[in-house]
């Protein structure tokens, strides 16, 4: 089965730096997503991207979040000034169409010290 | 209203029980409800998913029960297996709009002891 690909696994910052979280969605889907994930806590919906623009926020992506599309394959996730609340799993998703199986990558492991 | 309420947190069930999750939303707007396995270090992967016109979905092992007017829904694990042990996210999702995103429960870890 595809899957969607993210780097790094872990990533550990000192607050206040910059984190640019990676992801290769899979490689015919229209759909790009992140989610996070607290420790023990439920996952949440950060941001839906399609059509190179953002088509919805959550309360969480504020000004400090920015997503990016660079090229035909990368999806990116950039956190300007990282908080101790942003210590967190990261996932990647991706559909190929609005009806389609979201797939999730295996996460990033944000941890800000 | 945009939350969706899972129980129980955790659940511990014999290898060869029934395993049962129940989950409850409020916005009658969703209209495509998945189930999510996860397993620790791994993303969430989507197990099966229903619409709300339908009352029952079933996949195997695995079988989702729909009650629209009470606005619950439940995943019930036949014949459960220690390879099920796993957290189990319940969600909530709109199709119908061009911005789809899973609203998930909190989440159940099952234990499956053989």
């Amino acid at each position: 089965e595809p899957e969607v690909t993210q780097t790094p696994s872990h990533q550990v910052t000192q607050m206040g730096q910059e984190v640019i979280l990676r992801c290769v969605p899979i490689s015919n889907h229209l759909y790009f997503y992140w989610y996070r994930q607290i420790l023990g806590q439920k996952v949440e919906f950060l941001v839906s991207f399609y059509n190179n623009e953002i088509s919805e926020k959550s309360e969480i992506f504020d000004d400090q979040f920015s997503v990016e599309r660079p090229d035909g394959s990368n999806f990116t996730l950039k956190i300007r000034s990282t908080k101790l609340e942003d210590s967190a799993m990261y996932f990647c998703a991706s559909r190929r169409g609005i009806s389609e199986k979201l797939f999730f990558g295996s996460g990033t492991q944000l941890s800000v010290l | 209203q945009q939350q969706v309420k899972q129980s129980p947190q955790s659940l511990i069930v014999q290898k060869g029980g029934i395993s049962i999750i129940n989950c409850a939303y409020e916005n009658t707007a969703f209209d495509y409800f998945p189930w999510y396995q996860q397993f620790p270090g791994k993303g969430p992967a989507l197990l099966i998913a229903i619409r709300p016109d339908v009352s029952e979905k079933k996949e195997g092992r695995f079988t989702i029960s729909f009650n629209k007017s009470a606005k619950q829904f439940s995943l019930h694990i036949m014949d459960s297996q220690p390879g099920d042990s796993a957290t189990y996210f319940c969600a909530a999702s709109y199709l119908r709009t061009s911005y789809d995103k899973v609203i998930f429960g909190p989440g159940t870890s099952l234990s499956v002891i053989p």
